[in-house]
């Protein structure tokens, strides 16, 4: 079946304790990106990548890292998390980048409580 | 302010009624997604869009780039119809940009 999946889905954590959070999709999706979801706030892209080994900021990068080794895999990486990095995180990829043509398929969310 | 802008934030329907959903946005753009994220969470895509109109069922989405607008029509809505509904744009530059949602709720 082709899906993005991460894990995990539910973490509690505290403060400073580094943390990742992995992505993968069995799609052969060049194009994979990270997003937050607060209250209020919707949905916030915090960095994307567009091929393997090619990564971007997106919107909301601080205290966040990402690397893309291979095309299937696309790690969050939250090296001292802090509380205001509580929030719902989806991962998502596309066969390139979103576009009128290129769906964007989502995982099924990891919700984050840093204490 | 956000360069994407949706209205309303909620809207309650009951069964059967047309429902319109409006997108603008304020900056240039490759492309317009439109997003269901489910009760439990789960976000899937609807359309996506860069000129015209697309229709899926009883979903039809429009845009009109000139105007800077999209807008997410439901024919005969249903009560599984209830979700937040997200607009999504691609900037030139490759960031994507999301709206605050919709949040539908359509009673029997």
């Amino acid at each position: 079946e082709a899906q993005v999946t991460q894990n995990p889905r539910y973490l509690i954590t505290v403060t400073g304790k580094k943390l990742t959070v992995t992505c993968s999709q069995n799609m052969n999706h060049e194009y994979m990106s990270w997003y937050r979801q607060d209250p209020g706030l919707g949905l916030r892209q915090i960095y994307y990548s567009m091929n393997v080994e090619v990564t971007d900021k997106g919107d909301v990068p601080e205290g966040y890292k990402v690397s893309r080794k291979e095309k299937r895999n696309f790690p969050l990486i939250l090296e001292s998390p802090s509380p205001n990095q509580t929030s719902l995180y989806f991962c998502a990829s596309s066969l390139v980048a979103p576009s009128s043509y290129n769906e964007q398929f989502f995982g099924p969310g990891t919700r984050l409580t840093v204490l | 302010k956000n360069e994407v802008e949706q209205s309303p934030q909620n809207l309650t329907a009951q069964e059967g009624e047309f429902i319109t959903i409006n997108c603008s946005y304020s900056v240039g753009i490759s492309a317009l997604h439109w997003l269901q994220q489910h009760p439990g969470g789960g976000i899937v895509s609807l359309f996506m869009l860069s000129s015209g109109k697309k229709k899926h069922g009883r979903l039809i989405a429009t845009i009109n780039i000139q105007e800077k607008h999209s807008s997410l029509h439901i024919t005969a809505s249903h009560p599984r119809d209830s979700a937040v509904y997200i607009c999504a744009v691609r900037e030139e530059d490759n960031d994507m940009r999301f709206g605050a949602g919709t949040r539908l709720t359509v009673k029997p």
